[in-house]
């Protein structure tokens, strides 16, 4: 079954550290995506990234970047020069293009990780 | 663009009672979702739908029922609610199958 994971519940920075957030995914499918979310203090989703299994490129967007592993199914996200506005919940997420289960497409998430950027 | 709408966005029921929250898109999207949002939880499937007049069950869909009368509205009833329901609720939308969701601002339900 599906399952996405991140082993780090909280974590806490000083502002202009670089911080990576883990996430390592399991699944049987292998055409899948995997997707990154911000919920800041206000509540709302925000959708970051999202990256299929076939493209294992690593991504840089500004400060952000996303590490893709399928060797070891990481898909990582690192904040570089963090600051307090990236204080935030963020979350992996996992899609699978097959309909195992009839789950084909849903979104399933891990449980988040909580970024503290203090200045 | 109103994107995902959803309403209300808080609510405070008792136990029993029974209430019905609402999520419009104007995106045209096929698909759509209810998610529930617990602490340290992530996001949970409650119901998806992935066209009018369809819906299926997802990951936690015990106390819950859902319609999809209407391509444009996704509603999610609570027909006795217990305070276990409490919880931030969300509902997203998408245009394919698989792709990144449109996400709601979400409904803060407190079951006292």
């Amino acid at each position: 079954a599906q399952k996405v994971t991140q082993a780090q519940t909280e974590i806490s920075v000083v502002e202009k550290e670089d911080v990576t957030l883990d996430c390592v995914y399991e699944t049987r499918d292998t055409t899948y995506y995997l997707f990154w979310y911000k919920q800041p203090p206000s509540g709302e989703l925000v959708f970051l990234i999202r990256r299929n299994s076939f493209d294992e490129q690593n991504e840089i967007s500004g400060r952000y970047s996303w590490n893709f592993q399928k060797s070891t199914s990481s898909f990582n996200f690192t904040i570089t020069a963090s600051q307090v506005v990236d204080s935030a919940v963020y979350f992996c997420a996992l899609s699978e293009a097959s309909n195992y289960g009839g789950s084909q497409g849903n979104l399933i998430f891990g449980k988040g990780t909580k970024l503290s950027v203090k200045p | 663009n109103a994107g995902v709408t959803q309403t209300p966005k808080f609510r405070v029921l008792k136990t029993g009672q029974s209430m019905t929250l609402l999520c419009a898109q104007d995106m045209n999207h096929e698909y759509m979702y209810w998610y529930r949002q617990d602490p340290g939880m992530g996001l949970r499937l409650i119901h998806y739908s992935v066209g009018e007049g369809t819906t299926a069950k997802g990951e936690v869909p015990d106390g819950y029922n859902v319609s999809r009368l209407k391509k444009q509205n996704f509603l999610l009833g609570l027909e006795s609610a217990a305070p276990s329901q409490t919880s931030v609720y969300f509902c997203a939308s998408s245009y394919l199958r698989i792709g990144g969701y449109t996400f709601g601002s979400g409904t803060r339900l407190t079951v006292v």
